[in-house]
């Protein structure tokens, strides 16, 4: 099956760093990720969707400049936290697509847990 | 944009027993819609999938239903076990491919 990794699964920072998460797609080629977050007990939060090649699109809400996003291959989508706040304290998770228009779906990295001080 | 709702919350059953989580979605264009679980610190797992073209679907204890025209699709387990308590989600797919999740059902099943 589809293999996502996401490196790396957990990360403690000071306020004020930048902090880069990678997400991988091991035995395919994803055109498409997607970034969420997850607060304790609550549900995914669609973040941002990354193509290869082009600009990362973002949900009404989020800052762009806050968090960067760069899918610079078909493997490979990055997430840098810049300029991090305890507020930004989170479980990240990326999601790549597989599949065509209609038999596509999506697998799941296995998250990366940020804890800013 | 689209926007989903799920029910319940939490759910507990005896191990044995059915259980049935509910998902409606507001987005009459949406044509996927997966369910996952999630334990917890882990990533969710997709565990059955629907299309709008079927409206039912089966996978061993597991089966989904769609109904297209109330916009509503239902997650349905039997025999469970204690290995089935997670966090479930539902989630439907507009049309750039954004899945957009239920708030989650907290399942427990008791032995």
């Amino acid at each position: 099956g589809a293999v996502v990794s996401q490196h790396p699964s957990r990360v403690i920072c000071k306020s004020g760093t930048s902090v880069k998460i990678e997400c991988r797609s091991l035995d395919f080629q994803a055109t498409t990720m997607f970034w969420y977050r997850q607060f304790p007990k609550q549900s995914l939060m669609l973040m941002a969707t990354s193509n290869e090649g082009s600009k990362a699109t973002y949900e009404q809400g989020v800052e762009k400049d806050k968090f960067l996003i760069n899918h610079a291959s078909l493997t490979l989508s990055t997430l840098t936290v810049t300029s991090a706040h305890p507020e930004d304290s989170s479980f990240y998770i990326c999601s790549a697509r597989v599949g065509g228009a209609l038999t596509d779906t999506q697998y799941f990295g296995p998250g990366t847990r940020l804890t800013v001080l | 944009g689209e926007n989903v709702e799920q029910h319940p919350s939490t759910l507990s059953v005896q191990e044995g027993d059915s259980a049935v989580i509910k998902c409606t979605y507001s987005d009459s264009a949406s044509n996927y819609f997966p369910w996952y679980k999630q334990e917890l610190g882990k990533r969710p797992q997709l565990i059955i999938d629907i299309r709008s073209n079927v409206g039912e679907k089966k996978d061993q204890r597991i089966a989904v239903t769609l109904n297209k025209t109330a916009k509503h699709f239902s997650l349905h387990i039997t025999e469970t076990q204690p290995e089935d308590s997670a966090v479930y989600f539902c989630a439907a797919r507009d049309s750039s491919y954004k899945l957009i999740f239920g708030s989650g059902t907290r399942l427990l099943v008791r032995p």
